[in-house]
């Protein structure tokens, strides 16, 4: 298994302005994901974090909303950019070892766009 | 695109009674993910299925995958209010497709 951390837990944020999310491992991860969990919904992926390279985003996510960087392999982060109260979610990161290994989840970054 | 539908999408169950949860696919999987969910926490990995017919326990809880590799069960002997939560199923349709598609959850409370 592995042990993540995010920051912050949670935060309320004014409409116009950007967030960073932090998702850091205790142990190096070869895949390094970004998930969304809307009010009352599941999970949807935004996007898989490259080390060295720009992120992977999904069908509907774009890096100028949703910035990733990936220095190293046990650090990410996600920026929620010009915030609107539709972006109020829970941001989830999550880390695989490879394809064929356990998908573990962080435990999330509640977010609030007032 | 592949969906996952779960059932039931909540349940209510007392102390002690056994359950069970389902998760179908319209596609054959790769790899099917339990997880639970607390109320606006992280998920916990419960267990992870890749084989047709592969059964998995922990503790109290057994996950089976079909042989189709199309449809997975979460089984709970004797539970307890800890059992409480939502539980998703996810899964991967394989190759280099590592995408987890999660199920809607279904709502789990266990009255004492």
């Amino acid at each position: 298994s592995a042990v993540i951390s995010q920051k912050p837990s949670r935060d309320i944020c004014q409409r116009g302005t950007s967030l960073t999310i932090q998702c850091q491992v205790d142990s190096q991860v070869t895949m390094m994901f970004w998930y969304r969990q809307q009010p009352g919904q599941s999970l949807t992926l935004i996007a898989t974090a490259n080390q060295g390279s720009e992120a992977t985003y999904e069908s509907g996510f774009v890096i100028d909303k949703f910035p990733i960087s990936r220095p190293n392999l046990t650090f990410s982060t996600l920026t929620v950019s010009n915030m609107s109260p539709e972006d109020s979610s829970i941001y989830l990161c999550s880390v695989s070892r490879s394809l064929s290994h356990e998908q573990y989840f962080g435990p999330g970054t509640r977010l609030t766009v007032t | 695109s592949q969906e996952l539908e779960q059932s039931p999408q909540s349940l209510i169950v007392q102390e002690g009674k056994n359950l069970t949860i389902n998760c179908t696919s319209s596609k054959t999987l790769y790899g099917l993910y339990w997880y639970k969910q607390k109320y606006g926490e992280g998920l916990i990995f419960l267990m992870m299925l890749q084989k047709g017919g592969e059964e998995k326990s922990h503790e109290k809880i057994t996950a089976k995958l079909d042989e189709k590799k199309q449809q997975s069960s979460l089984h709970i002997t004797a539970s307890q209010p800890s059992h409480a939560g939502i539980y998703l199923c996810g899964a991967t349709t394989g190759g280099s497709n590592y995408k987890l598609t999660f199920g809607k959850g279904t709502l789990l409370t266990v009255n004492p």
